[in-house]
C-alpha cells in the first residue's frame, strides 16, 4: 500500500504568519501531487497541485515538490484565520495509477 | 453548474439494513471514486470506476458494492449495514486517471 503522510498537527501560527504544512510519500513513482484543503463539516477542495520539482505559486500559497527526497510541501504566507482548515495532502498510487492516495491531513488553527 | 451531486445527505440505518447512495456527476468526466473518511483515518478509497464500464476496488471495499449505471452516475450500496460503516461518505470524480479530483458534498451515515 502506498502511503501519504502528513503530521496531523494541530499546528497553531498567528495571523499574518508564514504556515508550512508538510508531506512525504512512499511510492518513488508518483509524478503529482496534490494540497486539498477541508473545513469542519465540509467537502475537500482542490487549492494547489504540483508535478514539477521545486515550487509554485498561487497566491498566498506556494507549494514545493523534492522528488528526490519524496517531500511535498505547502506554504501559506500571510496565514489569515480563514485559512483554519485541514489540509490534505494527496498523490497517485503510482505512476498513471487512478487511485489517489491521501494523507490523514494537518489541522490548522491560525489566531488572530 | 451542479458538479458531483450526492444523495442523501444524511442517513441513519439499523444494523442489517441495506442502501445505496447516489452519485451524479455533470462535467463529463471519466472517472469516479467513493471514500470514507472517519476521525483519525483521512480518506480512505472504497471503490473507483476509471470509465464507463469498469470498476475496481480500493483500500477498503469489504461490505460494499458499486454499480457504474452510465458515464454520469456511480453508486455504492451496502448489503447489510454494520455500526463500523458509520462515517462520512464522498463521492468524486476526474477528467482522466491523474487529474485533481472533484468532490461532492457528502453523506453522513450513521448505523446504530
Amino acid at each position: 500500500q502506498k502511503e501519504v503522510e502528513q503530521n496531523s498537527g494541530p499546528l497553531s501560527v498567528p495571523e499574518g504568519a508564514i504556515a508550512s504544512l508538510n508531506c512525504t510519500y512512499s511510492d518513488r513513482g508518483s509524478q503529482s501531487f496534490f494540497w486539498y484543503r477541508q473545513y469542519s463539516g465540509k467537502s475537500p477542495e482542490l487549492i494547489m497541485f504540483i508535478y514539477s520539482n521545486g515550487d509554485k505559486e498561487d497566491g498566498r500559497f506556494t507549494a514545493q515538490l523534492n522528488k528526490a527526497s519524496q517531500y511535498v510541501s505547502l506554504l501559506i504566507r500571510d496565514s489569515q484565520p480563514s485559512d483554519s482548515a485541514t489540509y490534505l495532502c494527496a498523490a497517485p498510487s503510482g505512476a498513471g495509477s487512478y487511485q489517489l492516495t491521501f494523507g490523514k491531513g494537518t489541522k490548522l488553527s491560525v489566531i488572530p | 453548474n451542479a458538479g458531483v451531486t450526492q444523495t442523501p445527505k444524511f442517513q441513519v440505518l439499523k444494523t442489517g439494513q441495506s442502501m445505496t447512495l447516489q452519485c451524479a456527476q455533470d462535467m463529463n468526466h471519466n472517472s469516479m471514486y467513493w471514500y470514507r473518511q472517519d476521525p483519525g483515518m483521512g480518506l480512505r478509497l472504497i471503490y473507483y470506476s476509471a470509465s464507463e464500464g469498469t470498476t475496481d476496488k480500493g483500500e477498503v471495499p469489504n461490505g460494499y458494492n458499486v454499480s457504474r449505471l452510465n458515464k454520469r452516475e456511480f453508486s455504492l450500496r451496502l448489503e447489510s449495514a454494520a455500526p463500523s460503516q458509520t462515517s462520512v461518505y464522498f463521492c468524486a470524480s476526474i477528467v482522466r486517471g491523474t487529474g485533481p479530483l472533484h468532490f461532492g458534498n457528502g453523506t453522513r451515515l450513521t448505523v446504530t
